[in-house]
């Protein structure tokens, strides 16, 4: 067990619907990271927040969005859904901010856009 | 541009033999580097990372990895697997001053008995 926890499993819903993933990090880590990880493209960095403020972005559609909040659990929001965007979306947390550190997985949420 | 290449997207090969899984990074500054496996349903483990220092790193179950930074890979080599490493290989790079952990499409390892 890694420490991060991950809400809901299993999601399945519509393409046009909005969708929200949560994610709690380990216990004193202050950074989360999000990741989308699909067939074809592998493991695709979306964004990373560090104790609130958002400190790096990847490949992160304009139709996603995410936030840390201040007891430092993590939302990913997907909106106008299509059917692409089915996939596996990991977080992972660090204590600090990132570079050497390693990153604590949780198991992630398997999102099936129908 | 940075990128990690894995350039075997399967690997099958026999119990108890040696196996060695490629992956090869491009950056135009220095880089840290990590190996994570994922076993089926479960989210990623790190084995082993380089930060500096000796280019021989060794991780948990017996994997290590060599840096090269004139070929600039990071492969990742077991002398002797089990069933029990059958599993999908990540390795990823952070480039240094950068916050972002780039990882490539991964290997399958399957491991036959």
């Amino acid at each position: 067990d890694s420490g991060v926890t991950q809400t809901p499993k299993h999601l399945i819903t519509a393409t046009g619907q909005r969708v929200t993933l949560r994610c709690s990090p380990r216990s004193g880590d202050l950074s989360v990271y999000w990741y989308q990880q699909s067939l074809d493209q592998g493991l695709q960095f979306l964004i990373q927040y560090y104790n609130g403020e958002e400190r790096a972005k990847g490949n992160i559609l304009e139709r996603f969005s995410a936030q840390q909040f201040p007891d430092l659990h993590s939302e990913l929001n997907l909106s106008s859904l299509e059917l692409g965007d089915s996939a596996l979306y990991f977080c992972a947390s660090s204590v600090g901010q990132g570079g050497n550190e390693k990153l604590f997985f949780g198991s992630g949420t398997q999102l099936s856009v129908l | 541009a940075q990128s990690v290449t894995q350039l075997d997207s399967q690997v099958p090969v026999f119990e108890e033999a040696p196996v060695e899984l490629r992956c090869n990074y491009s950056s135009s500054v220095s880089v840290y580097l990590f190996w994570y496996v994922q076993y089926p349903n479960q989210g990623l483990q790190l084995l082993l990372k380089y930060l500096s220092g000796s280019t021989l790193v060794k991780g948990i179950n017996g994997f290590e990895a060599e840096f090269n930074k004139s070929q600039t890979s990071f492969h990742l080599r077991k002398p002797s697997v089990h069933i029990s490493d059958t599993a999908e290989y990540f390795c990823a790079a952070n480039p240094s001053g950068t916050y972002k952990y780039i990882f490539g499409t991964g290997t399958r390892l399957k491991v036959l008995a």
